[in-house]
């Protein structure tokens, strides 16, 4: 069964460094998001991506964020400079359209921890 | 208010038991509903999509009301293996498809 994938699976870092989180993302599908969850908490909306375009995003993904769809499998999400704050679980999720209620389905997670 | 709310329980309850969880969402516009699964620590399995008609698979049903803008999941003979947090889960609407998550409801089966 075709899965989403995320590497790394956990990532540290100093505050004020930049990170990339990787996703590979279902192959037949055509949206991609972005969420992150902070320990304990719920699962918040980060950005959507569609068609080479960012079509949503949240008031989280101000402008030390971004996403890139590089190479048409790999999909990105940088941090710029990473705040203390910045420490969650990030997860990937991709999905298709209407025919399937734009079900959305996620991968395993980067645990992001700032220093 | 918050987009979707759900009672965050526990709930603990023997195997073979029947348990149902409910949830409202705030925003008419949602057209797409869902419960996700979570165990601790992993990501957000999507359990199944819930539609206006009513909707079973195996053991579990979901039912939406657009009405009263109310969601429900049955669990029937439960599980050890059914112990997660179960989340509910609806999108945007209005042509956005970003999702909204409730904080979920934690369920442990004891034996």
């Amino acid at each position: 069964e075709p899965e989403v994938t995320q590497t790394p699976s956990h990532q540290v870092t100093q505050m004020g460094q930049e990170v990339i989180l990787r996703c590979v993302p279902i192959s037949n599908h055509l949206y991609f998001y972005w969420y992150r969850q902070i320990l304990g908490q719920k699962v918040e909306f980060l950005v959507s991506f569609y068609n080479n375009e960012i079509s949503e995003k949240s008031e989280i993904f101000d402008d030390q964020f971004s996403v890139e769809r590089p190479d048409g499998s790999n999909f990105t999400l940088k941090i710029r400079s990473t705040k203390l704050e910045d420490s969650a679980m990030y997860f990937c999720a991709s999905g298709t359209d209407a025919r399937s209620s734009y079900e959305q389905y996620f991968g395993p997670g980067t645990r992001l921890t700032v220093t | 208010r918050k987009e979707v709310e759900q009672d965050p329980g526990p709930f603990n309850v023997p195997e073979g038991a029947t348990v149902a969880f409910n949830c409202t969402y705030s925003n008419s516009a949602s057209q797409s509903f869902f419960w996700y699964r979570q165990d601790c620590r992993k990501e957000p399995k999507l359990l199944m999509s819930v539609y206006s008609s009513g909707n079973e698979d195996g053991r579990f049903t979901a039912q939406l009301n657009r009405a009263s803008q109310y969601i429900s999941l049955l669990i029937r003979d439960s599980k050890l293996s059914d112990s997660a947090t179960y989340l509910c889960v609806v999108n945007r609407g209005s042509g956005a498809n970003n999702l909204f998550f409730g904080t979920g409801t934690r369920l442990t089966v004891i034996p």
